[in-house]
């Protein structure tokens, strides 16, 4: 078992739809918790970054994080096609080093 | 925010050469440099873990005398894959780590072999 799992996807929702981007993990040690969005071939570009249990919002973008659960999500609203990009979730342990899920291709279609 | 640069952002090369990659941070002073390996459609995959002025920590599985790693300032590390050859094509990716917890990346470099 991985210790992230994210679905790959693809996942494809019309423009303007809510989109919910999950991932799940096992090992408790994870401090913190982020979202990158990727494009084909860039660099990951930080998205969202918690560290507690709850919400934090950001214009579209909403991160939810349940420890208890071991379930991190990611909605984004008003969805547009600039948004189809594949979104990691990654997670930090104590020593920064990240671990991350396989990452979710996200189409949104016109 | 924090802005990391890579150069080259693509180079392509023969079979046994070696290929140098800088990876900047250009408006802060870099703590930690990471450097990841991404296989398309594939998540990144941690290569080594660099501080400034010291070795680089490498991965399990990551062959050091095949990718050698400087961080020789507080605002650049460069990564030398040496006598590359084709398996070793892919997207390299460098991040960068400031005073906080919250890693910067690079556009990314993506060699290929020939």
């Amino acid at each position: 078992q991985k210790e992230v799992e994210q679905d790959p996807g693809p996942l494809s929702v019309p423009e303007g739809a809510i989109v919910s981007l999950n991932c799940t993990y096992s090992n408790s040690a994870f401090q913190y918790f982020m979202w990158y969005r990727q494009y084909s071939r860039k660099g990951p570009e930080l998205l969202m970054y918690t560290y507690s249990s709850g919400n934090k919002e950001d214009g579209r973008f909403t991160a939810q994080v349940d420890k208890s659960s071991k379930y991190i999500s990611l909605f984004i609203r008003d969805s547009q096609p600039s948004d189809s990009a594949t979104y990691l979730c990654a997670m930090m342990l104590s020593n920064y080093q990240l671990i991350w899920g396989a990452g979710t291709k996200l189409i949104i279609k016109p | 925010g924090a802005v990391v640069s890579q150069h080259p952002s693509w180079v392509i090369c023969k079979s046994g050469t070696s290929v140098k990659i800088e990876c900047r941070s250009l408006d802060f002073q870099a703590t930690t440099m990471f450097w990841y390996r991404q296989f398309p459609k594939q998540s990144l995959m941690l290569m080594a873990t660099s501080n400034e002025g010291s070795k680089a920590t490498y991965e399990q599985g990551v062959e050091k005398d095949k990718f050698l790693i400087n961080h020789a300032s507080l605002t650049l590390s460069t990564l030398t894959v040496t006598s590359a050859h084709p398996e070793d094509s892919s997207f390299y990716i460098c991040s960068a780590r400031g005073m906080g917890d919250e890693q910067f990346f690079g556009p990314g470099t993506r060699l290929t072999v020939l």
